[in-house]
């Protein structure tokens, strides 16, 4: 079956040390999408990419990296410039730039940083 | 900017009864799209409806019933005889096409616990 996968689930880092976040896709999607999620705030857009080989800064791109090198995979690295990077962090997709197509998603790696 | 606000935090009821998620947004744009989404303890958003920006209708399925209106900017939801398997965070998302960025925009979202 087609999906999105995220891994770990769950990851733990020592402050100071950067860290990537997996997500692989099999959909056969150009866009790809991450988003970070805090209790109360809902999600908010880190980065996005609508093609392969580019990507846009979302609202909180500070202290996040990411590349697109291939149409399936788009790693986020959370580097130690991001001031609060505990979260639970969320990698959708979706198979055009439609506004009607809906934004699938993965199950998410929840992120502790001590 | 484009803007979603999901007023109720927390909802809890018991099983069986009615209960209604708002939302309430605000875009510039004349084309756009409203979604739900359900996150159940699991951690995965699964997508539930999207309505067009021209279409005003109201749309049910099951127990899951949907009233867009755009006079008041809302696109609340209802779900009718409430039961456990209910309780999760429900999203609203709004999508349109404001400087070119086709961007997924989120409400905070609705803790909803349905009690037995």
């Amino acid at each position: 079956d087609g999906g999105i996968t995220q891994s770990p689930k769950y990851l733990f880092r020592k402050e100071g040390q950067n860290v990537t976040l997996s997500c692989e896709q099999n959909l056969n999607h150009d866009a790809m999408y991450w988003y970070r999620q805090d209790p109360g705030q809902g999600l908010r857009l880190i980065y996005y990419s609508q093609i392969v080989n580019d990507f846009q800064k979302g609202d909180i791109a500070e202290g996040y990296s990411v590349s697109r090198e291939k149409k399936e995979s788009f790693p986020l690295t959370v580097t130690s410039a991001q001031k609060n990077p505990t979260a639970f962090y969320l990698c959708a997709s979706t198979s055009g730039q439609a506004l009607n197509s809906p934004l699938h998603f993965g199950n998410g790696t929840r992120l502790t940083v001590t | 900017a484009q803007k979603v606000t999901q007023a109720q935090t927390e909802i809890s009821v018991v099983e069986k009864e009615d209960v209604t998620l708002d939302c309430v947004y605000e875009t510039r744009d004349t084309t756009y799209y409203l979604f739900w989404y359900k996150q159940p303890p699991s951690g995965e958003l699964v997508f539930l409806i999207r309505r067009n920006s021209f279409d005003e209708q109201n749309e049910i399925s099951g127990r899951y019933s949907w009233n867009f209106q755009k006079s008041t900017s809302s696109f609340n939801f209802t779900i009718t005889a409430s039961q456990v398997v209910d309780s999760a965070v429900y999203f609203c998302a709004l999508r349109g096409d404001f400087q070119g960025a086709q961007k997924l925009v989120f409400g905070q979202g609705t803790r909803l616990t349905i009690n037995p």
